[in-house]
């Protein structure tokens, strides 16, 4: 079975703090994708990163980035400095057999200035 | 902008109803896929299409029904409307097996 677990439910920060969004994920398959999602307040659904699972280096880009590791079936994201602007609900998502993704139950990152 | 659309942006109407919901992939993406999401449930998987043809069922509601036309846009029908059917209903498109670009979704509203 696939199963995304994304253990906080809320975090609160004060702008220019640093937070990590915690993701867990479980699968059987050897190939499999992961991903993060935004959904700001306006409720649209805005992709942020994909990631495979044979590929285990961490990515920046800009004030975000990406922790992948297989070992503890994790994939963290961590946002540098953050900004008001990055008040939203963030989902975690895994893609393995078949098409469909796969969201965790997604973490409310209110960032207060 | 994702360069998917989703039409109506809002639905309100009564429970037994049937609705259409509307989507336009993106440009040169085959695929469509459809995506409840509830306050109880989260983001569900519903159905994919692939140019054309019918390709995954997740958990979807013999009351729901979808398609997906020679010009790749999609609607998913409801009907016989509950009122735990109210959610915001995605459309995400993809190149095949490609990252999935998600619409702005349609609110529903059931009365």
């Amino acid at each position: 079975a696939q199963k995304v677990t994304q253990a906080q439910t809320e975090i609160s920060v004060v702008e220019k703090e640093d937070v990590t969004l915690d993701c867990v994920y479980e699968t059987r398959d050897t190939t499999y994708y992961l991903f993060w999602y935004k959904q700001p307040p306006s409720g649209e659904l805005v992709f942020l990163i994909r990631r495979n699972s044979f590929d285990e280096q961490n990515e920046i880009s800009g004030r975000y980035s990406w922790n992948f590791q297989k070992s503890t079936s994790s994939f963290n994201f961590t946002i540098t400095a953050s900004q008001v602007v990055d008040s939203a609900v963030y989902f975690c998502a895994l893609r393995s057999y078949g098409n469909k993704l796969v969201f965790g139950a997604g973490t409310i990152l209110r960032v207060k200035s | 902008d994702s360069g998917v659309t989703q039409t109506p942006k809002h639905l309100i109407t009564a429970t037994g109803q049937r609705v259409t919901l509307r989507c336009s992939p993106r440009s040169g993406d085959l695929s469509v896929y459809w995506y409840q999401q509830s306050l109880d449930q989260g983001l569900q998987f519903l159905i994919q299409y692939y140019n054309g043809e019918e390709r995954a069922k997740g958990n979807i509601l013999e009351r729901f029904s979808a398609q997906q036309f020679p010009d790749l846009h999609s609607e998913l029908n409801l009907s016989s409307l509950e009122l735990g059917d109210s959610a915001l209903y995605f459309c995400a498109s993809s190149a095949d097996t490609d990252t999935q670009y998600f619409g702005p979704g349609t609110r529903l509203t059931v009365l």
